[in-house]
């Protein structure tokens, strides 16, 4: 089925482990997300990327970094983690245009993550 | 004050009630999306709205840009309509980032 494939599902880490969260998506969207959403709180951009070559810091980039391998794939890494880490992520895909506008979102089916 | 409300924040309502849920901003934005979150935690895309009214099946999204306000409504609710449904507002042309509302959690009963 066309989307945005997520993995891994779940993960558990240490604290001080880290681990690359992938995602690819097949609808030839130029632009890619990666969010969390915690408790009590709504999504929140972590990075996005615009078009393939080009990332840039959302709302909470802190202890993140991204690769935007190709058009279809943005990979999440967490270099060192933390309990304050610990989230459901979401990756999303959009055709987001210019002038044009947008025409809405794609998202993956999450990644709970746990830091221990 | 965020950003983008919601309200309400949880409805509880019998099956084959109509629901309506509120959404009011206070950004200048782009567009308004609508998106539904299952018990089992995957995100759909129901509405992507810059004026106006759309409908699909049972779901309605209006959009009040001068009033910065969005209502979706459910006409004849089912229990699977159970969900978190979340509204989130995209700045204006060029901007990248969407700014959610923490959701409304909806619960139908047979």
């Amino acid at each position: 089925n066309a989307g945005v494939t997520q993995t891994p599902k779940f993960q558990v880490l240490k604290t001080g482990q880290s681990m690359t969260l992938q995602c690819a998506q097949d609808m030839n969207h130029n632009s890619m997300y990666w969010y969390r959403q915690d408790p009590g709180m709504g999504l929140r951009l972590i990075y996005y990327s615009a078009s393939e070559g080009t990332t840039d810091k959302g709302e909470v980039p802190n202890g993140y970094n991204v690769s935007r391998l190709n058009k279809r794939e943005f990979s999440l890494r967490l270099e060192s983690a933390a309990p304050s880490q610990t989230s459901v992520y979401f990756c999303a895909s959009s055709e987001a245009g210019g002038a044009g506008g947008d025409y809405g979102y794609t998202f993956g089916s999450g990644t709970r993550l746990t830091v221990v | 004050k965020n950003e983008v409300e919601q309200s309400p924040q949880n409805l509880t309502a019998q099956e084959g009630e109509f629901i309506t849920i509120n959404c009011s901003y206070s950004v200048g934005i782009s567009a308004l999306h609508w998106l539904q979150q299952h018990p089992g935690g995957g995100i759909v895309s129901l509405f992507m709205l810059s004026s106006g009214k759309k409908k699909h099946g049972r779901l309605i999204a209006t959009i009040n840009i001068q009033e910065k306000h969005s209502s979706l409504h459910i006409t004849a609710s089912h229990p699977r309509d159970s969900a978190v449904y979340i509204c989130a507002v995209k700045g204006p042309q060029g901007a990248q980032k969407l700014v959610f509302g923490q959701g409304t959690r909806l619960t139908i009963n047979p």
